[in-house]
């Protein structure tokens, strides 16, 4: 059981935006701003899309942005393109646990 | 080339044991937290440990609390996992992850998962 909450899933036709959410507490996501968002294919191994809540690491498309308000976290793609559709999982350090990810959700490009 | 590479998984009775390894080329660990995170089959993330960059903290989940134990030899650029104790909610991939700073925050670079699987 996720200590984070995330919509099982979203979609979204090409070229509009999306926003994923991530809920958590003021001991994970709400008391600290190192939430990260991670993307995964299938089969293959997840890749970090934003760190500290809103930054992005380099070579990651601006199309990608995150945010924070209160105890939830929110990454967004805008202009989707097929090759967004993917899991996203959301991140978070947490006082009791330490590190804890979200229960993921898949994005789906109509 | 950048990359981390895990080896040592494969199919274990439960109870016994098995050690993980994540080599690193291109890269230098050193200056890095390294994570170990696994990913059950059809399920999501979940992380199993971490390992400050000079090993001096290392923390665990409390699913494997006790039972894992995580080093590092930073003259090999090496991570390990050691598994004891191991049981069918143990299956997994399970990948090595580096982290962007010196203890925990994200996990920028990723091996490609080693599987293990835990079945009499």
């Amino acid at each position: 059981q996720s200590a984070l909450t995330q919509p099982a899933s979203v979609s979204g036709s090409p070229g509009q935006s999306i926003t994923i959410s991530c809920t958590g507490t003021s001991s994970d996501v709400g008391g600290y701003n190192y939430v990260s968002w991670y993307q995964q294919h299938p089969g293959k191994a997840p890749k970090l899309m934003i760190f500290e809540v809103s930054n992005r690491p380099s070579g990651v498309s601006n199309r990608f942005s995150g945010s924070k308000s209160g105890d939830t976290a929110s990454l967004t793609i805008s202009g989707l393109q097929a090759e967004d559709e993917a899991d996203y999982y959301c991140s978070s350090y947490a006082s009791s646990n330490l590190y804890v990810f979200g229960p993921g959700t898949k994005v789906t490009v109509l | 080339q950048v990359q981390l590479v895990e080896s040592g998984g494969g199919v274990v009775q439960p109870g016994r044991s098995l050690r993980l390894s994540c080599a690193a080329s291109g890269l230098t660990l050193s200056p890095y937290g390294m994570h170990w995170v696994r990913q059950a089959p059809g399920k999501g993330l979940e992380w199993v440990a971490v390992i400050w960059y000079n090993g001096s903290k290392k923390y665990y989940a409390d699913s494997v609390k006790g039972r894992f134990i995580i080093t590092r030899d930073n003259s090999k650029n090496t991570l390990y996992l050691q598994m004891n104790s191991l049981r069918a909610e143990d299956t997994a991939v399970y990948y090595c992850a580096r982290d962007i700073t010196s203890t925990i925050d994200g996990f920028d670079i990723w091996g490609q998962g080693t599987v293990v699987t835990v079945s009499s």
